[in-house]
Parts: C-alpha cells; structure tokens; sequence
C-alpha cells in the first residue's frame, strides 16, 4: 500500500471549514483514496473516498489533485462533535485485504 | 449504513483469565473480518484477518495461540484472548467487509479490555 503523510494535529474554529491534507505522492493508479475518523474511545467511522474525481457526501467532500499525489479533506461546517482523529488511507478496491492505518491527523474544533 | 456490533464495549479480568469478545454484522454478511488493536494515543494496529469459514491470517509478532479467531459464520466473528496478562491490555476493534470490495469497511464500537 502507499504511505501517506498527514500533519500530526490541526486546530478549526467552530462554524469553519476544516480542510485536512494529506500527501500520498507514491499512490499507484489503481489505489483509491478514503477518509477515516475516529472519535475517542470509538471505532473508526467511514467518512468519504475517491479515485480521481472530487467527491462530496453529506458529511464532507474530498478534493484530489490532477496529480492524485495529494488530496483534502473538507468538513465545510466544523462543529464540536467533529473533533477526532481522522485518518487518510490509499488502497485498492478490490482484493489484498490489509486496511493499515497511520497516525493520522487529530483535529480539535474550537468553540 | 450497515452495522458491526461488538461486544462488550469493555471489561475488566484477572491475570491468567481468557476474555472473549464477539463481533457481528447485523445487516449484511462480512466475507472477511479484520481485528485491530489500539494502545493509548497511537494508531490502530491490525492483528488478524479472518474470511468465513477458514483459518485466519495473523500479522507477524500477533500470537496466533495467544489471539483465537473464530469467523464460524457470515455474521459473526470471535476473538478470544488466552491466559491474558497487564500487557494485552488494549482497546481491541473488529471490522467488517461485504464482498471483496474495500469501499465502507464497517467498524465496531471497540472493546477496552484491562487486565489486572
């Protein structure tokens, strides 16, 4: 799988859209990008994934670069129960059954 | 969207003991289950994965005498913890997935286990 780099933790205001990178600059063609977040003491939460194309659902959208070496995730109207960790993972669809996870990206909403 | 239940969300053992914690899909049936382990503060770990009806496959450094997976049927999983000890105290998650396709992996809600 292709590793990726996400910042260790950001800060977002309520209100605000939360925009959280992550690099995957060795991503091969046929691996998808998907968003994970987990909040404390839970299990992980699906949030969103894409191959090329930006994709929006009602919880987020995800932007990825013509590239494909990096991509953003937006929360457009953080709100307190947003606060977790969020994890950005590449892989392909089908097959090789491995999910790993990062270290991802600990995103703390302001009040 | 679909559900994985896990239970219990937490429990408490003497050293020595074995704990089991089950997983199940309530609504769809996982081909494959994946077990995770996470210590405070750091990022899940996987453990096994297991597919219907077969032996599971365990990442290198998991005891595989130590961690019993059991996937008997299409809806539940079990992972049983052997002889535990105040080092496999952990936050332990399942996950579930519906065919061969990774898109919407569904997690439980974890188990913390503490052994004294």
């Amino acid at each position: 799988d292709a590793k990726t780099t996400q910042p260790t933790s950001m800060d977002c205001a309520e209100g605000r859209a939360a925009n959280l990178p992550c690099n995957h600059s060795t991503i091969s063609g046929n691996e998808y990008v998907y968003w994970y977040r987990q909040i404390h003491s839970q299990g992980p939460q699906y949030i969103i994934h894409g191959l090329k194309n930006n994709e929006t659902n009602e919880m987020a959208s995800l932007i990825i670069t013509e590239d494909r070496k990096s991509s953003t995730l937006i929360l457009p109207h953080a709100t307190l129960r947003d606060t977790a960790v969020y994890y950005c993972i590449v892989r392909v669809d089908f097959g090789n059954e491995k999910l790993t996870f990062g270290t991802g990206t600990r995103l703390t909403i302001i009040p | 969207g679909a559900v994985v239940s896990q239970h219990p969300s937490w429990v408490i053992c003497k050293s020595g003991t074995s704990v089991k914690i089950e997983c199940r899909s309530l609504d769809f049936q996982a081909t494959t289950m994946f077990w995770y382990r996470q210590f405070p503060k750091q990022s899940l770990m996987l453990m096994a994965t297991s597919n219907e009806g077969s032996k599971a496959t365990y990442e290198q450094g998991v005891e595989k005498d130590k961690f019993l997976i059991n996937h008997a049927s299409l809806t539940l999983s079990t992972l049983t913890v052997t002889s535990a000890h105040p080092e496999d105290s952990s936050f332990y998650i399942c996950s579930g997935r519906q065919g061969g396709s990774n898109e919407k992996l569904f997690f439980g809600s974890g188990t913390q286990l503490s052994v004294l």
